[in-house]
């Protein structure tokens, strides 16, 4: 079946630096979710990204689909103590709202 | 509105007993998600409804899970008996239907404890 695949599993970060986290799905998806969960929290929706080679910004995310449409990954610039908690991407079963999650980044930052 | 309900928040239950856990959608939302969150199995996807009706179920991981829809403001997630395997955290989440896939609403998750 689908499977959807996140790279790292965990990131400890020092307060200022960058982080990535990177999705590849087993399918080509038809868009793709992001979701950020904070500890002890729920999931929450980020953004979702639907064209081929995507790119869109929040503030200090920047969200990125592949040419393919099977990966996908979020990029935090300068990230803050705020940036903790587990960042999931998922993506649909094709043609239904079956979306499967991806593994999660959990995302430490070090003040 | 105030989001997705879930009730109860916690609940410790001790294994064989029956266990309801219950989930109140956004007011509109056509679409009713169940999923179970573990440290080992990450965050998956039980069953999910478009307008009361049960879509798809193979997420569900036995018979002894079932999930019912009764009106479009109330649907339950029933595990009996229980068992220590089935502790985890369980959300359910709600979507709009406009015709296009769009955003997850999640609940508070209800984390059950089977003893």
């Amino acid at each position: 079946g689908q499977q959807v695949m996140q790279i790292p599993q965990y990131q400890h970060v020092q307060e200022g630096e960058d982080f990535t986290t990177y999705c590849n799905s087993s399918t080509t998806l038809s868009n793709i979710q992001w979701y950020k969960q904070r500890p002890g929290g729920h999931p929450v929706f980020l953004i979702q990204l639907v064209k081929s080679g995507e790119v869109k910004k929040q503030k200090r995310l920047t969200f990125q689909f592949g040419e393919a449409k099977k990966n996908s990954s979020l990029h935090i610039t300068a990230t803050q103590t705020t940036d903790v908690g587990t960042y999931f991407c998922a993506g649909p079963t094709s043609g239904t709202y079956k979306y499967i999650f991806g593994t999660g980044t959990r995302l430490k930052v070090l003040a | 509105d105030a989001g997705v309900i879930q009730s109860p928040r916690h609940e410790v239950t001790e294994m064989g007993q029956e266990v309801t856990l219950r989930c109140k959608p956004i007011s509109g939302h056509d679409y009713l998600f169940w999923y179970r969150q573990t440290m080992m199995r990450g965050l998956e996807l039980l069953i999910y409804f478009n307008n009361n009706v049960p879509i798809d179920d193979s997420g569900m991981p036995e018979d002894r899970f079932s999930a019912k829809m009764p009106n479009a403001s109330f649907s339950t997630l029933k595990i009996q008996p229980s068992e220590p395997r089935d502790s985890a955290v369980y959300f359910c989440a709600s979507s709009p239907d406009t015709g296009a896939a769009t955003e997850a609403f999640f609940g508070q998750g209800t984390r059950l404890t089977v003893v």
